[in-house]
């Protein structure tokens, strides 16, 4: 299994500025993930981030607006950048660990941009 | 296109009975798929995960069966808690596009005392 934690937990932040969400996990990971969860929907996936080199970016994200760093096999970060209420969202943070294939989720980074 | 479509929407149901939730996919080549469960505030939790050879997958309470000919997928849940107040989330992974998973908008599920 896979301990995946995130900060912060939640914020609120007003229009144009940029957040850092950070992610932990307890153990090496090759792949992780970035996804989004607008209110009532289901998850969307923003990107997946591979250590040591550039993260890949699902169709209607961009790498200029949600800049995202993996310096080690543990952590990773994702900025949502000149953020408009249209950002409003819980982001989550996840990996793909042990050999059943299993994806393992932090607890989620709920954004509220006024 | 892969979609996911998960029924009902919404459930209440009453402390002690059982239910069931329903996924159908249209993702294919199918490699396997996941049932998590998602309490208000939290991540997903992953609940049971089949490949297309398995047509069953039980984790205490929860009970999923696969029909991989039909492309559909049942949650049970027996005997109900309180604490499986949540959303259920059917999860397909297609991994001919590069580990793609397709995610179903959820079952938001309520239990009553």
């Amino acid at each position: 299994s896979a301990v995946i934690s995130q900060k912060p937990s939640r914020d609120i932040c007003q229009r144009g500025t940029s957040l850092t969400i950070q992610c932990q996990v307890d153990s090496q990971v090759t792949m992780m993930f970035w996804y989004r969860q607008q209110p009532g929907q289901s998850l969307t996936l923003i990107a997946t981030a591979n250590q040591g080199s550039e993260a890949t970016y699902e169709s209607g994200f961009v790498i200029d607006k949600f800049p995202i760093s993996r310096p080690n096999l543990t952590f990773s970060t994702l900025t949502v950048s000149n953020m408009s209420p249209e950002d409003s969202s819980i982001y989550l943070c996840s990996v793909e660990a042990g050999n059943t294939d299993t994806q393992y989720f932090g607890p989620g980074t709920r954004l509220t941009v006024l | 296109k892969n979609q996911v479509e998960q029924s009902p929407q919404s459930l209440i149901i009453l402390e002690g009975k059982n239910c069931t939730l329903q996924c159908n996919y249209t993702v294919s080549p199918f490699s396997n798929l996941r049932w998590y469960k998602q309490d208000t505030g939290r991540g997903p939790v992953s609940l049971t995960i089949m490949t297309f050879s398995e047509n069953t997958k039980s984790n205490g309470r929860y009970t999923a069966t696969l029909d991989a000919d039909t492309k559909q997928s049942s949650l049970h849940i027996t005997a109900s808690q309180l604490s499986d107040s949540a959303s259920y989330i059917c999860v397909v992974n297609n991994y001919n596009a590069g580990n793609m998973l397709t995610f179903g908008g959820g079952t938001r599920l309520m239990v009553k005392p």
